[in-house]
């Protein structure tokens, strides 16, 4: 079945680095989504990508959905410790990524 | 607007033990989710809903959980017996009508955490 994995599964940054999520399919995808867990929280929704190398941006975090709609990347610059949590790829609304967490070391 | 509802917040069994679990999602939306995220993983499709109709159950362990959505608003999710793998956290989401092609974003409640001992 499909699968679809996300690097690294940790990551502690200092305050201030940059943080960077990868997320491959097995498969292409005909969309994908990002969603943001806090501790103890539920997953809430960042951003949507569809279209094929689309580039979208929300202040310091920018998302992208590879060529071939097989992966895609999250990127936060200049972490803050609003940050923390766990970041998920939803591949075409039915299989979330294994998910990165992060820490910020203020 | 009111959220994704979801009850109990905690639930604590023994092993052989049936439970069930309520969603409310948001009004109007047509899709409901419901998932399983065991600590440390990413949340797994158990079931989707369109409206009153099944429209994904191929991760549900059927021989122990069942869901129903009989009137297309409110959900329930039970299993029965519980193991003690099936501790976990039972997120409910809903999002906007599937078929309508474009993909929405899925809006999550606060989850029901089980235990099972």
């Amino acid at each position: 079945g499909q699968q679809v994995m996300q690097i690294p599964q940790y990551q502690h940054v200092q305050e201030g680095e940059d943080f960077t999520t990868y997320c491959n399919s097995s498969t292409t995808l005909s969309n994908i989504q990002w969603y943001k867990q806090r501790p103890g929280g539920h997953p809430v929704f960042l951003i949507q990508l569809v279209k094929s190398g689309e580039v979208k941006k929300q202040k310091r975090l920018t998302f992208q959905f590879g060529e071939a709609k097989k992966n895609s990347s999250l990127h936060i610059t200049a972490t803050q410790t609003t940050d923390v949590g766990t970041y998920f790829c939803l591949g075409n609304q039915f299989y979330f990524g294994t998910g990165t967490s992060l820490t910020v070391i203020p | 607007e009111a959220g994704v509802a979801q009850s109990p917040r905690y639930k604590i069994i023994e092993k052989r033990q049936s439970v069930a679990f309520w969603c409310n999602p948001i009004s109007g939306h047509a899709t409901l989710y419901w998932y399983q995220q065991i600590l440390g993983q990413g949340p797994k499709l158990l079931i989707q809903f369109q409206n009153n109709g099944v429209v994904d159950d191929s991760q549900l362990p059927k021989d122990r959980f069942s869901a129903e959505r009989l009137k297309g608003v409110d959900s329930t999710l039970k299993i029965q017996p519980a193991k003690l793998e099936d501790s976990a956290v039972y997120l409910c989401a809903s999002s906007l009508d599937l078929q309508r092609g474009a993909p929405y974003e899925q809006y999550f409640g606060p989850g029901t955490r089980l235990t099972v001992t």
